[in-house]
């Protein structure tokens, strides 16, 4: 069964930073593309950035690039999103999405407030 | 950047109503387009994927077509289960893109 699992979620103030982790199960992390898709309280879904199989190619939202930064450890199953200089408007909850994505996990909520 | 935009972003339907939800893409996307549902508190799930091809295990009631630039949802029957948040996602091209999505309510 395929699983994905995010934590890494919680309370930071502006300015701040974060890092989001997804843990895959029941399927072979290394053959797929993934995703962070994310969305705010009581709004619809945005998608934020995807990293190819082998890390090697990344795209981003115009509104994280330069603070946001995807990853892969393919050995260890995990996908992580590191989020720096954090604006209350990032405040959401964070999805890892796979591959074509077809299979996504419950979410990690982020709030950023002072 | 590819802009999609989903009609209505409302809706209110009954128990056995024939609902359709319509995406327009800004540009051609080809068939590069998925349907999600959502329900509060949960992950969005794909119904549709390649516009018009139905995901293993949801219901036949739902189907997708449409290519290029306009696609469509319908759902034949509504169930209760069906009452949720609709969004289509494009990924065509980065950046990915969603519909604005679309509450489906029971009248």
């Amino acid at each position: 069964e395929v699983q994905l699992v995010e934590s890494g979620g919680g309370l930071v103030q502006p300015g701040g930073s974060l890092r989001l982790s997804c843990a895959a199960s029941g399927f072979t992390l290394s053959s797929y593309w993934m995703h962070w898709v994310r969305q705010a309280p009581g709004k619809g879904l945005v998608w934020v950035s995807r990293i190819n199989s082998d890390a090697s190619s990344t795209n981003y939202a115009d509104s994280v690039k330069g603070r946001f930064t995807i990853s892969r450890d393919n050995a260890k199953n995990m996908l992580y999103l590191q989020m720096k200089s954090l604006r209350a408007e990032d405040t959401a909850v964070y999805f890892c999405v796979r591959g074509v994505l077809d299979y996504w996990g419950q979410g990690t909520l982020v709030t950023v407030s002072s | 950047d590819i802009q999609m935009t989903q009609s209505p972003s409302s809706l209110s339907a009954s128990v056995g109503d024939r609902v359709t939800i319509t995406c327009r893409a800004s540009q051609g996307i080809r068939n590069d387009l998925g349907w999600y549902q959502q329900k509060p508190g949960k992950a969005p799930k794909r119904l549709i994927y390649a516009a018009s091809s139905l995901q293993s295990g949801v219901p036949s009631r739902f189907s997708g077509s449409g290519s290029g630039t306009e696609f469509t949802l319908t759902i034949s029957s509504l169930q209760p289960e069906d009452f949720a948040t609709y969004y289509c996602l494009q990924h065509n091209s980065y950046p990915h893109s969603f519909g604005q999505g679309t509450k489906l309510e029971m009248k």
